[in-house]
């Protein structure tokens, strides 16, 4: 069964600094899809970004960076110079494309706060 | 991407009482799915809106408790029925459009409260 895992329920950063969110996922599935997802105050779900299992490179997206590693089942994201703005909540999502289609699968999310 | 509206934004209900809740999409969808994010925690899977006939609901949750409809490719309804307090959540609309490659588009969202 696919599982996600964001052992980090609450960050607090004070501005400029880095930080890292941490996923770990389970899925028997030698094809599948990670995302991320960014759910401001507002309660929109934000996509982020989608990384195949085939597709390894770590990619970089202004202040956001996201690091895959099939090795540890681990798809982490960082913001580099956190601001006040990077403030949400974060979830990290697994879709599996030969057992569960296009259902997601969503960790319990982590609360980024972003202090002045 | 696409432009995904949701009516009502939010509500306030009385038990026992049924809200439907609309999904717009303004381009061709392939998929459509309705979930709920209970206070405080992450979201659940409800169901896949298929169109023109019936929704694949996930464990736990039941058509006569959620009924869905999807007339076409690019609206949607989700029904709570029968509602009570325990129902208050954010229900939310997801597509996934043609081409997309498995990502999911979310709706703004619904907040129901139910008292």
């Amino acid at each position: 069964a696919q599982k996600v895992t964001q052992a980090q329920t609450e960050i607090s950063v004070v501005e400029k600094e880095d930080v890292t969110l941490d996923c770990v996922y389970e899925t028997r599935d030698t094809t599948y899809y990670l995302f991320w997802y960014k759910q401001p105050p507002s309660g929109e779900l934000v996509f982020l970004i989608r990384r195949n299992s085939f597709d390894e490179q770590n990619e970089i997206s202004g202040r956001y960076s996201w690091n895959f590693q099939k090795s540890t089942s681990s798809f982490n994201f960082t913001i580099t110079a956190s601001q006040v703005v990077d403030s949400a909540v974060y979830f990290c999502a697994l879709s599996e494309e030969e057992t569960s289609g296009s259902r997601l699968t969503f960790g319990e999310g982590t609360q980024l706060t972003v202090n002045p | 991407s696409a432009v995904i509206s949701q009516k009502p934004s939010r509500d306030i209900c009385q038990r026992g009482t049924s809200l439907t809740i609309q999904c717009q999409v303004d381009s061709q969808v392939t998929m459509m799915f309705w979930y709920r994010q209970q206070p405080g925690q992450s979201l659940t899977l409800i169901a896949t809106a298929n169109q023109g006939s019936e929704a694949t609901y996930e464990s736990g949750f039941v058509i006569d408790k959620f009924p869905i409809s999807r007339p076409n490719l690019t609206f949607s309804t989700l029904t709570v029925s029968n509602m009570s307090p325990e129902d208050s959540s954010i229900y939310l609309c997801s597509v996934e459009l043609a081409g997309s490659q498995e990502t999911q588009y979310f709706g703004p969202g619904t907040r129901l409260l139910v008292l």
